[in-house]
Protein backbone atom coordinates (compact mmCIF):
# COMPACT_ATOMS: atom_id res chain seq x y z
CA UNK A 1 0.00 0.00 0.00
CA UNK A 2 1.80 2.78 -1.17
CA UNK A 3 1.99 6.02 1.10
CA UNK A 4 2.93 9.81 0.72
CA UNK A 5 4.90 11.25 3.41
CA UNK A 6 5.59 15.31 3.41
CA UNK A 7 8.54 17.16 4.41
CA UNK A 8 7.57 19.66 7.73
CA UNK A 9 6.26 22.94 8.52
CA UNK A 10 7.77 26.18 7.17
CA UNK A 11 7.70 29.82 7.88
CA UNK A 12 8.73 32.18 5.35
CA UNK A 13 9.47 35.79 4.58
CA UNK A 14 7.04 37.06 1.69
CA UNK A 15 9.05 37.50 -2.03
CA UNK A 16 10.61 34.31 -0.31
CA UNK A 17 10.71 30.45 -1.74
CA UNK A 18 9.60 27.37 -0.39
CA UNK A 19 10.17 23.93 -1.57
CA UNK A 20 8.14 20.89 -0.02
CA UNK A 21 8.93 17.55 -1.04
CA UNK A 22 6.77 13.83 -0.88
CA UNK A 23 8.30 10.58 -1.07
CA UNK A 24 6.36 7.57 -2.03
CA UNK A 25 6.78 4.62 0.28
CA UNK A 26 5.59 1.07 0.01
CA UNK A 27 4.49 1.37 -4.46
CA UNK A 28 5.27 1.85 -7.53
CA UNK A 29 6.06 5.81 -8.62
CA UNK A 30 6.76 6.40 -11.99
CA UNK A 31 3.45 4.90 -13.51
CA UNK A 32 1.73 7.76 -11.30
CA UNK A 33 1.48 11.14 -11.40
CA UNK A 34 1.52 13.00 -8.54
CA UNK A 35 -0.42 16.50 -7.70
CA UNK A 36 -0.41 19.04 -5.37
CA UNK A 37 -3.29 20.70 -3.58
CA UNK A 38 -3.48 23.36 -1.02
CA UNK A 39 -5.83 24.55 1.09
CA UNK A 40 -5.53 28.51 2.39
CA UNK A 41 -7.34 28.91 6.01
CA UNK A 42 -11.14 29.26 5.38
CA UNK A 43 -10.81 28.23 1.79
CA UNK A 44 -11.23 25.31 -0.43
CA UNK A 45 -9.35 22.93 -2.33
CA UNK A 46 -7.06 24.31 -5.02
CA UNK A 47 -5.05 22.58 -7.88
CA UNK A 48 -1.51 23.71 -8.24
CA UNK A 49 -0.08 21.57 -10.89
CA UNK A 50 1.27 17.78 -11.02
CA UNK A 51 4.18 15.93 -12.51
CA UNK A 52 4.28 12.54 -14.81
CA UNK A 53 7.34 11.03 -13.90
CA UNK A 54 7.30 8.58 -16.83
CA UNK A 55 7.08 11.09 -18.83
CA UNK A 56 8.90 13.80 -17.62
CA UNK A 57 5.99 16.13 -17.79
CA UNK A 58 4.29 18.68 -15.44
CA UNK A 59 1.57 20.48 -15.77
CA UNK A 60 0.51 24.10 -13.99
CA UNK A 61 -2.64 25.55 -13.03
CA UNK A 62 -2.33 29.15 -14.87
CA UNK A 63 -2.50 30.59 -11.64
CA UNK A 64 1.00 29.34 -10.32
CA UNK A 65 2.66 29.50 -14.03
CA UNK A 66 5.81 31.07 -14.14
CA UNK A 67 5.96 30.94 -9.89
CA UNK A 68 5.58 27.00 -9.31
CA UNK A 69 8.08 24.23 -10.12
CA UNK A 70 7.54 20.84 -10.00
CA UNK A 71 10.46 18.15 -10.12
CA UNK A 72 10.41 14.08 -9.81
CA UNK A 73 13.43 12.36 -8.42
CA UNK A 74 12.80 8.45 -9.57
CA UNK A 75 15.46 7.15 -7.50
CA UNK A 76 14.26 8.20 -4.42
CA UNK A 77 10.43 8.14 -5.28
CA UNK A 78 10.34 11.78 -3.97
CA UNK A 79 8.52 14.47 -5.69
CA UNK A 80 8.78 18.46 -5.23
CA UNK A 81 6.97 21.41 -4.92
CA UNK A 82 9.39 24.79 -5.29
CA UNK A 83 6.69 28.05 -4.86
CA UNK A 84 8.48 31.70 -5.56
CA UNK A 85 7.22 35.12 -4.76
CA UNK A 86 5.45 33.97 -1.81
CA UNK A 87 3.28 36.78 -0.58
CA UNK A 88 0.81 35.97 2.05
CA UNK A 89 -1.93 34.73 0.18
CA UNK A 90 0.23 31.50 -0.24
CA UNK A 91 -0.48 31.06 3.30
CA UNK A 92 -2.07 27.28 3.23
CA UNK A 93 -1.40 23.40 4.32
CA UNK A 94 -0.04 21.86 0.93
CA UNK A 95 -0.87 18.47 -0.21
CA UNK A 96 0.70 15.91 -2.43
CA UNK A 97 -1.89 13.23 -4.09
CA UNK A 98 -1.32 10.57 -6.37
CA UNK A 99 -3.46 9.72 -9.63
CA UNK A 100 -3.80 7.91 -12.60
CA UNK A 101 -1.93 9.22 -15.69
CA UNK A 102 -4.50 9.66 -18.63
CA UNK A 103 -3.14 8.63 -22.06
CA UNK A 104 -5.97 9.32 -24.63
CA UNK A 105 -4.96 8.71 -28.70
CA UNK A 106 -3.03 11.53 -30.61
CA UNK A 107 -3.20 13.99 -27.04
CA UNK A 108 -0.71 14.39 -24.98
CA UNK A 109 -0.49 12.63 -21.77
CA UNK A 110 -2.28 14.26 -19.17
CA UNK A 111 -3.14 13.81 -14.97
CA UNK A 112 -6.33 12.16 -14.17
CA UNK A 113 -8.63 13.97 -11.79
CA UNK A 114 -8.87 11.00 -8.76
CA UNK A 115 -6.48 11.42 -6.08
CA UNK A 116 -5.63 8.89 -3.54
CA UNK A 117 -3.61 8.62 -1.59
CA UNK A 118 -2.56 12.00 -0.29
CA UNK A 119 -0.16 12.97 1.70
CA UNK A 120 -0.25 14.26 5.37
CA UNK A 121 0.02 17.93 4.51
CA UNK A 122 2.42 20.46 5.09
CA UNK A 123 1.59 23.99 6.52
CA UNK A 124 3.45 26.78 5.11
CA UNK A 125 3.04 30.27 6.93
CA UNK A 126 4.21 33.57 5.04
CA UNK A 127 4.77 36.26 7.20
CA UNK A 128 7.00 39.05 7.67
CA UNK B 1 -10.41 27.34 -18.54
CA UNK B 2 -13.51 26.31 -17.43
CA UNK B 3 -14.64 25.61 -13.03
CA UNK B 4 -17.00 23.78 -11.69
CA UNK B 5 -19.62 24.98 -9.26
CA UNK B 6 -21.32 23.43 -5.74
CA UNK B 7 -23.87 24.70 -3.43
CA UNK B 8 -22.34 26.23 0.00
CA UNK B 9 -24.04 24.34 2.58
CA UNK B 10 -26.28 21.43 2.66
CA UNK B 11 -28.08 19.55 5.76
CA UNK B 12 -29.38 16.24 6.04
CA UNK B 13 -31.41 14.15 9.17
CA UNK B 14 -29.52 11.60 10.83
CA UNK B 15 -30.32 8.30 8.71
CA UNK B 16 -32.11 10.36 5.63
CA UNK B 17 -30.30 10.70 2.21
CA UNK B 18 -28.98 13.39 0.71
CA UNK B 19 -27.57 14.48 -2.87
CA UNK B 20 -24.74 17.06 -3.26
CA UNK B 21 -24.11 18.18 -7.06
CA UNK B 22 -21.58 19.70 -9.05
CA UNK B 23 -22.04 21.44 -12.15
CA UNK B 24 -19.65 22.76 -15.16
CA UNK B 25 -19.36 22.32 -18.60
CA UNK B 26 -15.98 20.16 -18.28
CA UNK B 27 -18.67 17.47 -16.66
CA UNK B 28 -19.92 16.65 -20.03
CA UNK B 29 -16.49 15.26 -21.11
CA UNK B 30 -14.75 14.43 -17.87
CA UNK B 31 -15.72 12.39 -14.77
CA UNK B 32 -16.09 13.58 -11.25
CA UNK B 33 -13.89 12.88 -8.12
CA UNK B 34 -15.45 13.69 -4.98
CA UNK B 35 -13.30 14.10 -1.50
CA UNK B 36 -14.58 14.22 1.84
CA UNK B 37 -12.62 16.97 3.95
CA UNK B 38 -12.46 16.66 7.69
CA UNK B 39 -10.91 19.70 9.92
CA UNK B 40 -6.75 18.90 10.24
CA UNK B 41 -6.82 15.50 8.61
CA UNK B 42 -5.91 14.64 4.69
CA UNK B 43 -8.85 14.96 2.01
CA UNK B 44 -10.18 11.30 1.37
CA UNK B 45 -11.60 10.01 -2.11
CA UNK B 46 -15.51 8.53 -1.63
CA UNK B 47 -15.72 8.70 -5.22
CA UNK B 48 -14.16 8.57 -8.56
CA UNK B 49 -14.64 7.81 -11.81
CA UNK B 50 -18.54 9.05 -11.25
CA UNK B 51 -19.27 5.68 -9.49
CA UNK B 52 -16.47 3.63 -8.40
CA UNK B 53 -15.28 3.74 -4.34
CA UNK B 54 -12.02 2.96 -3.42
CA UNK B 55 -11.77 0.13 -0.75
CA UNK B 56 -12.86 1.04 2.67
CA UNK B 57 -15.56 3.56 1.59
CA UNK B 58 -18.88 2.67 2.75
CA UNK B 59 -21.61 1.73 0.23
CA UNK B 60 -23.93 4.76 1.34
CA UNK B 61 -21.41 6.37 -0.76
CA UNK B 62 -22.88 6.63 -4.63
CA UNK B 63 -22.11 8.73 -7.13
CA UNK B 64 -23.94 10.10 -10.85
CA UNK B 65 -23.79 11.95 -13.61
CA UNK B 66 -26.11 13.17 -16.39
CA UNK B 67 -25.03 16.33 -18.91
CA UNK B 68 -22.89 18.92 -17.18
CA UNK B 69 -24.17 17.79 -13.13
CA UNK B 70 -22.57 15.21 -11.37
CA UNK B 71 -24.19 13.84 -8.15
CA UNK B 72 -22.76 12.75 -4.61
CA UNK B 73 -25.40 10.49 -2.64
CA UNK B 74 -25.23 9.67 0.77
CA UNK B 75 -28.15 6.96 1.67
CA UNK B 76 -28.66 6.91 5.52
CA UNK B 77 -26.54 9.61 6.34
CA UNK B 78 -24.62 9.44 9.63
CA UNK B 79 -23.01 11.60 12.46
CA UNK B 80 -19.36 10.85 10.94
CA UNK B 81 -20.28 11.95 7.66
CA UNK B 82 -20.42 15.38 9.05
CA UNK B 83 -17.92 16.89 6.51
CA UNK B 84 -16.97 19.20 3.42
CA UNK B 85 -17.26 17.33 0.46
CA UNK B 86 -15.33 18.32 -2.84
CA UNK B 87 -15.47 17.71 -6.34
CA UNK B 88 -13.30 17.81 -9.20
CA UNK B 89 -12.79 17.77 -12.82
CA UNK B 90 -10.47 18.30 -15.66
CA UNK B 91 -10.87 21.21 -17.36
CA UNK B 92 -12.07 21.81 -20.84
CA UNK B 93 -8.64 21.24 -22.07
CA UNK B 94 -8.32 18.49 -20.56
CA UNK B 95 -4.67 19.69 -18.94
CA UNK B 96 -5.67 20.85 -15.70
CA UNK B 97 -8.05 20.01 -12.62
CA UNK B 98 -10.39 21.80 -11.26
CA UNK B 99 -12.52 22.17 -7.97
CA UNK B 100 -15.39 22.96 -6.98
CA UNK B 101 -15.22 25.16 -3.83
CA UNK B 102 -16.67 22.53 -1.68
CA UNK B 103 -20.06 21.84 -0.03
CA UNK B 104 -20.74 21.88 3.81
CA UNK B 105 -22.64 19.17 5.11
CA UNK B 106 -24.39 19.42 8.12
CA UNK B 107 -26.19 15.92 9.70
CA UNK B 108 -28.58 17.23 12.23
Amino acid sequence: QVQLVQSGAEVKKPGSSVNVSCRASGGIFNNYAVSWVRQAPGQGLEWLGGIMPIFGTSKYAQKFQGRITITADGSTSTVYMELSSLRSEDTAVYYCARSDVAIPPNSPPSIQNWFDPWGQGTPVTVSS
Amino acid sequence: SSEVTQDAAVSVALGQTVRITCQGDSLRSYYASWYQKKPGQAPVLVIYRKNYRPSGIPDRFSGSSSGNTASLTITGAQAEDEADYYCNSRDSSGNHVIFGGGTKLTVL
